[in-house]
This record gives C-alpha cells, sequence and structure tokens, in this order.
C-alpha cells in the first residue's frame, strides 16, 4: 500500500529552537493534514493543506503543501516546553475517498 | 460540546473474547472513523462510515465488525480477539461537508490488551 516517510523520527531540541519536519511519499495528495498528539491523547489537528504550494500558519506553526503534491513540511519555530508531543501528517490520496493515509510520527521533545 | 467520546478507556480481553468499543459524537457530523495505533506507529484506517446505515472498509479491516445505525453512534466489534488486535483504538468524525469535509476530530482512544 502507499506510505508516507516521515522524519525525523524523534528530535530533542532545547527551547526557543526552530524546528522543522516533512512527510514524502512516491504518491500524490490532494490534502496535507498535520496532527499532534500527546501521551494518552488523541491527535489534534493542527493545519489542513488544499492545494499545491499553499502555505499556511496556525501561531508558531507554518506547513506547506510540495508543488509536487507528493511532500509536506511543518515548521515549529521559537519552541516551547509544551510543543512535546507526536507530530503526524495524514495525506489524502483522492478526493472524497474520505480515507487518509498517516505518518508514522515525528516525536519531539523540548528541553527547558 | 464533548466532541468525540469513546468507552472504554482500557480494557484486557483474554483471547477468543470479544467486546464492543463505543464511540459517539455529538457535533452531528456525518462521517465517522475507526483506526488503530500499534506502538511508534502511525494510525490504520480500520472502517470508515459516511452516514447512518452506510460502512466501508479501510486498510485493515480484518477481525472487526462496525454498524452505524445513527449519526452519533459508530461502535467497533471484536469477535475472536487476537494478541495481534492489541492495540490503542482512535475513532474519529468529520462534518463531510465543504473544504473541511475530512478534517477529522478524534477521541481519546481505548486501550486494548489481549492476553
Amino acid at each position: 500500500g502507499q506510505q508516507l516517510n516521515q522524519s525525523p523520527q524523534s528530535m530533542f531540541i532545547q527551547e526557543g529552537e526552530d524546528v522543522s519536519m516533512n512527510c514524502t511519499s512516491s504518491s500524490i495528495f490532494n490534502t496535507w493534514l498535520w496532527y499532534k498528539q500527546e501521551p494518552g491523547e488523541g491527535p489534534v489537528l493542527l493545519i489542513a493543506l488544499y492545494k499545491a504550494g499553499e502555505l499556511t500558519s496556525n501561531g508558531r506553526l507554518t506547513a506547506q503543501f510540495g508543488i509536487t503534491r507528493k511532500d509536506s513540511f511543518l515548521n515549529i519555530s521559537a519552541s516551547i516546553p509544551s510543543d512535546v508531543g507526536i507530530y503526524f501528517c495524514a495525506g489524502q490520496l483522492r478526493e472524497g475517498t474520505y480515507k487518509y493515509i498517516f505518518g508514522t510520527g515525528t516525536r519531539l521533545k523540548v528541553l527547558a | 460540546n464533548a466532541g468525540v467520546t469513546q468507552t472504554p478507556k482500557f480494557r484486557i480481553l483474554k483471547i477468543g473474547q470479544s467486546m464492543t468499543l463505543q464511540c459517539a459524537q455529538d457535533m452531528n457530523h456525518n462521517y465517522m472513523y475507526w483506526y488503530r495505533q500499534d506502538p511508534g506507529m502511525g494510525l490504520k484506517l480500520i472502517y470508515y462510515s459516511v452516514g447512518a446505515g452506510i460502512t466501508d472498509k479501510g486498510e485493515v479491516p480484518n477481525g472487526y465488525n462496525v454498524s452505524r445505525s445513527t449519526t452519533e453512534d459508530f461502535p467497533l466489534r471484536l469477535e475472536l480477539a487476537a494478541p495481534s488486535q492489541t492495540s490503542v483504538y482512535f475513532c474519529a468524525s468529520s462534518t463531510g461537508i465543504g473544504r473541511s469535509d475530512t478534517e477529522a476530530f478524534f477521541g481519546q482512544g481505548t486501550r486494548l490488551t489481549v492476553v
């Protein structure tokens, strides 16, 4: 089946640093979503991207839909301790299928 | 708003037992989903529903069944529990309307262990 390669798998950073993570695939996606999951909780939607090249921000978070429609990145600026969690990308292969493929996640730890 | 509510939060089953994981949403969403999350992995779609009375298989449906008799509820049934079904199960819902039709809101999960 289709796969999403998410990198890095984990990151340890100092508070205040910027963070960058990305998802790539050999398949073309119509929609990209970025979620954050904290321990013992379900994923929470951070940003949704709907067209190639789209750049969207949500506070200190910025995400972009790659021009080729095969990748997306998420940046977090000036990280804070509460940014700790697992960040997942999810891609929708074909509009209207209602099915998303999830990446394996990037585990972020912020050192104060 | 309670959002998406899953029960139970934790459960231990013996091999061969059956159980139903409950999921309810109070947002009047048309679409509902069941995912499983194995340790260190992303979420895999088990089943989904686009409305009451309509269900369809996802990536990993074997060993599970679902029903959608109302808009609010989407229970997941395990008939003969196997150790391979040890996982965290997430239910999600989305509006099915407009640009955000598939932006899913997730419940807090059910941690299931089969021994």
